[in-house]
């Protein structure tokens, strides 16, 4: 399964709201995780079943979705969400993630 | 603490080998699924292979099927990945990661570099 962020670079100012989207090429019912990677880390998990908050993970970051078309919410972005956003199916085998969205501060 | 830290990196020849390994604290490895997820550089993510709690069940990807093998100790909290006939396209930082398909711990990820 192919799946495909967009856009490929945000820019979006503190206290704004970004917006990430995530398409996968069939259907993953809503076996789907965002993962969050700072530059020279490794990646960390945001969400998981399309909507859950994984552990200790701040509220302001939501995720909606099911099928093939999902959305990652920053509600008021934070300086230090300055990273890239992956997106992963976990429907079929092979697990396969998205190529990322950059997420600049304006 | 809980985490794990991954050693074994290092430049290799086309077609030569390494062993990756992963030390696992912090947590009751002997309960959970592992992973290796493999990032080329300026690339994204690639899960490469994982392995059951008793290391009776174990999958990879087409691409490394035949030349990698993931494998565990459950005495030492140790997670291998041995990597053989090395391609230039398996350069990448491989990422050890808690988890069968979803991965809620990552390591710190070891470089690996295919050339001659």
């Amino acid at each position: 399964i192919m799946m495909t962020q967009s856009p490929a670079t945000l820019s979006v100012s503190p206290g704004e709201r970004a917006t990430l989207s995530c398409r996968a090429s069939q259907s993953v019912s809503t076996n789907l995780a965002w993962y969050q990677q700072k530059p020279g880390q490794a990646p960390r998990l945001l969400i998981y079943g399309a909507a859950t908050r994984a552990t200790g993970i701040p509220a302001r970051f939501s995720g909606s979705g099911s099928g093939t078309d999902f959305t990652l919410t920053i509600s008021s972005l934070q300086s230090e969400d300055l990273a890239v956003y992956y997106c992963q199916q976990y429907n079929n085998w092979p697990y396969t993630f998205g190529q990322g969205t950059k997420l600049a501060i304006k | 603490e809980v985490q794990l830290v991954e050693s074994g990196g290092g430049l290799v020849q086309p077609g030569g080998s390494l062993r990756l390994s992963c030390a696992v604290s912090g947590f009751t490895f002997r309960q959970f699924w592992m992973s290796w997820v493999r990032q080329a550089p300026g690339k994204g993510l690639e899960w490469v292979a994982n392995i059951n709690q008793d290391g009776s069940e174990k999958y990879y990807v087409d691409s490394v099927k035949g030349r990698f093998t993931i494998s565990r100790d459950s005495a030492k909290n140790s997670l291998d990945l041995h990597v053989n006939r090395l391609r230039a396209e398996d350069t990448a930082v491989y990422y050890c990661a808690r988890g069968n398909y979803v991965f809620d711990l990552w390591g710190r990820g070891a470089l690996v570099a295919v050339s001659s």
